[in-house]
């Protein structure tokens, strides 16, 4: 179990750009989050997948944001024509649907600078 | 819409005390509830997660209670060490969802 791991940690790029996130879940988990945490607040909830379904999406997640979970593996979260705003860590968890307590398992974030 | 609030929002004790957290949330109906420690510029660590069945979980110097019905949840460490200097989040399971609403965190330093 090498625990949730997301790539790149960093990444700076200027406004109106693409993006695109990784983040690999612990193995046998079959639920993915992605998160979005700015600076002094908590974590805000943007989608959710179980297996290869997107099964919630927040009001956060603009038409701009799109994210995939192909074969209910890794998945990628894009931004497209970023704006400043967009400046954040974005987070991901996994869980097991096997599991009753559901607990989430945070990666280490990617951390997105606008310019 | 849920809400979680935590109280306070930083807090400087000596090395050696006890401390609580505090946890307050809008929505009394909720699935779990689950803390966790953030390390600046890291990610989140679960520490203990709680059912909306029980009332307390402890692991090791930690102990997090839950009363549901008024809508809070309180962290307590005993025994305060500078390594456990990091920002303590709240985070709530609604009913019938999967995501997980957080509070804005409490920011605790340890002073040797």
């Amino acid at each position: 179990d090498t625990g949730v791991s997301q790539d790149p940690r960093h990444k700076i790029t200027k406004r109106g750009q693409n993006v695109t996130f990784r983040c690999d879940p612990i193995s046998e988990h079959n639920r993915l989050y992605w998160y979005r945490q700015t600076l002094g607040q908590g974590p805000e909830f943007l989608t959710y997948f179980q297996n290869e379904a997107q099964l919630e999406k927040s009001r956060l997640l603009s038409d701009r944001f799109s994210a995939e979970r192909p074969k209910g593996s890794f998945s990628t979260l894009e931004i497209q024509r970023t704006e400043q705003g967009d400046s954040a860590m974005y987070l991901c968890a996994s869980s097991s649907t096997g599991v009753i307590t559901d607990t989430q398992y945070f990666g280490p974030g990617t951390r997105l600078t606008v310019l | 819409k849920q809400e979680v609030t935590q109280i306070p929002a930083a807090l400087s004790v000596p090395e050696g005390e006890n401390l609580v957290l505090n946890c307050s949330f809008t929505d009394s109906a909720i699935y779990n509830l689950q803390w966790f420690r953030q390390d600046p510029g890291k990610g989140l660590t679960s520490l203990l997660l709680i059912q909306s069945s029980q009332r307390e979980q402890t692991s090791g110097r930690l102990n997090a209670s839950l009363d549901k019905s008024s809508g809070r949840s309180t962290l307590y460490i005993a025994a305060s060490q500078p390594g456990d200097s990091a920002t303590y989040l709240c985070a709530v399971t609604d009913t019938g969802r999967r995501a997980l609403t957080f509070g804005s965190g409490t920011r605790l330093q340890v002073q040797p």
